[in-house]
């Protein structure tokens, strides 16, 4: 596997399910971004971790709990969710390097459905 | 805050015209720039980026864009478009607080159509 890999990559789901999303970066990467990107809205940003500590979280719901065991792995846990929360869920990865805002690579995105 | 504004939602060029798509942003020091292609059911994919020194960069698949400081602007560019550039095409701007791990901010997007 090469670059950042997301599963699954559609996933549909009730309000009273619980599921994660996976991301993985294969990149030596030590940041790690989960963008949400809803129809005819910009990519909004949810959180941030860099060397596996949560650094920014956007104002996102608890109902979205992340979790960051390493560096190569990011997931994104869900719990009752809500029919305005379906969207592509994007994973990136970056350097992570102090004073300098580096390109982020992103995976193929995780499209949930909220039923 | 930054933000960034493409102020063209959808884009039609035939094929083999030249291409233009706007960005401008708003940010109170020199941006970090960035233009990323995402074809439908992909993720993004970087095509260029600015972080200083000449104003003019090249990216990949032929695009370039140019920065002008004074028009808070970040212009893509492509000579001659081939049918399988039709995407979406989102402008981003990043912040650089020093902590090694920023979040970008993006415009909307501009989708772009390619006639025949």
């Amino acid at each position: 596997e090469t670059g950042v890999t997301q599963t699954p990559r559609h996933l549909v789901m009730g309000m009273t399910n619980k599921k994660s999303l996976k991301c993985e970066q294969h990149l030596g990467h030590n940041a790690m971004y989960w963008y949400k990107q809803s129809a005819k809205k910009p990519l909004e940003l949810m959180f941030v971790y860099n060397f596996k500590e949560q650094t920014e979280n956007n104002s996102v719901p608890s109902r979205f709990s992340p979790e960051c065991p390493n560096s190569s792995h990011l997931f994104l846990h869900l719990h009752t969710l809500q029919p305005e929360d379906s969207a592509l869920y994007l994973c990136a990865s970056s350097h992570g390097l102090a004073g300098y805002v580096d390109t982020q690579y992103f995976g193929p995105g995780t499209r949930l459905t909220v039923l | 805050a930054q933000s960034v504004t493409q102020p063209d939602i959808h884009i039609t060029v035939s094929e083999g015209a030249s291409l233009e798509l706007r960005c401008n942003y708003s940010y109170g020091a020199t941006p970090y720039l960035f233009w990323y292609v995402q074809s439908p059911g992909q993720g993004l994919q970087l095509l260029l980026k600015y972080f200083s020194g000449d104003t003019l960069v090249q990216g990949i698949k032929g695009f370039e864009a140019e920065f002008k400081r004074s028009q808070s602007s970040f212009n893509l560019r492509k000579p001659s478009v081939h049918w399988s550039d039709a995407a979406e095409y989102f402008c981003a701007v990043g912040a650089g607080s020093g902590g090694g791990a920023d979040g970008l901010t993006f415009g909307k997007g501009t989708h772009l159509i390619i006639q025949p």
